[in-house]
């Protein structure tokens, strides 16, 4: 059964840091690795999909990579600012289903 | 366009009630999940409809959970005899599934609260 874990569960940091955020699987057999932005009382946010065979995807200050074998993926954030204060979920599917199986999240606070 | 709404935002009920929750996926998308987000378990898979596929109940953690998608559109997520532990925020996601592109797209959930 695949395990997602991610590490740290909480992080607080000064505005205008760079920060990294780890996740990690047990069963490397996935289709891709989603990562997620959750606000307090609010839905899921889609920040960046990496298919199996890419190693990394950007989409502004965000930066995510996989090491597949290995079992890991990390999003870089540049330049914290505290409007990404939220909790910061990665997601895998796996290549036998279609469900995503879900880390803990890490609960981020950028202070100003 | 329009993402996954989900209906109601909130809803309270007393504990043996029975509940229904609905979700709209955006239009077009053939996949359609359902989870559930509690304290201390995190996000879990509850169930999947794709197309007219029979679809995937592996994750629903009981026989008082049911699920429909009529049409291949909206889905109802069914709570029979509700318990404490069943409050949670049920949240829907929808999925193009097309070329192999199997993004999830959330809808901001229901929160449900069995007193």
């Amino acid at each position: 059964k695949q395990e997602v874990t991610q590490i740290p569960a909480a992080l607080s940091v000064p505005e205008g840091e760079n920060l990294v955020l780890n996740c990690s699987f047990t069963d490397s057999a996935i289709y891709n690795l989603q990562w997620f932005r959750q606000d307090p009382g609010k839905g899921l946010t889609s920040l960046l999909l990496i298919q199996s065979s890419q190693r990394e995807q950007t989409s502004g200050r965000l930066n995510a990579s996989l090491d597949k074998s290995s079992g890991r993926s990390t999003l870089y954030i540049a330049a914290s600012q505290p409007g990404d204060s939220a909790t910061y979920l990665c997601a895998v599917i796996d290549n036998a289903g279609n469900m995503l199986t879900f880390g803990g999240g890490t609960r981020l606070m950028v202070k100003p | 366009g329009a993402g996954v709404s989900q209906s109601p935002s909130n809803k309270v009920t007393e504990k043996g009630k029975d509940v229904e929750l609905r979700c709209d996926p955006i239009s077009g998308h053939t996949a359609l999940y359902w989870y559930r987000q509690s304290l201390g378990q995190g996000l879990e898979f509850l169930i999947y409809f794709q197309g007219n596929s029979a679809p995937d109940k592996s994750g629903l953690p009981s026989d008082r959970f049911s699920a429909e998608r009529t049409g291949g559109s909206v889905s109802t997520l069914t709570i029979q005899r509700t318990q404490q532990e069943d409050s949670a925020v049920y949240l829907c996601a929808s999925s193009p599934q097309s070329q192999g592109f199997y993004e999830q797209y959330f809808g901001p959930g229901t929160r449900l609260t069995v007193t």
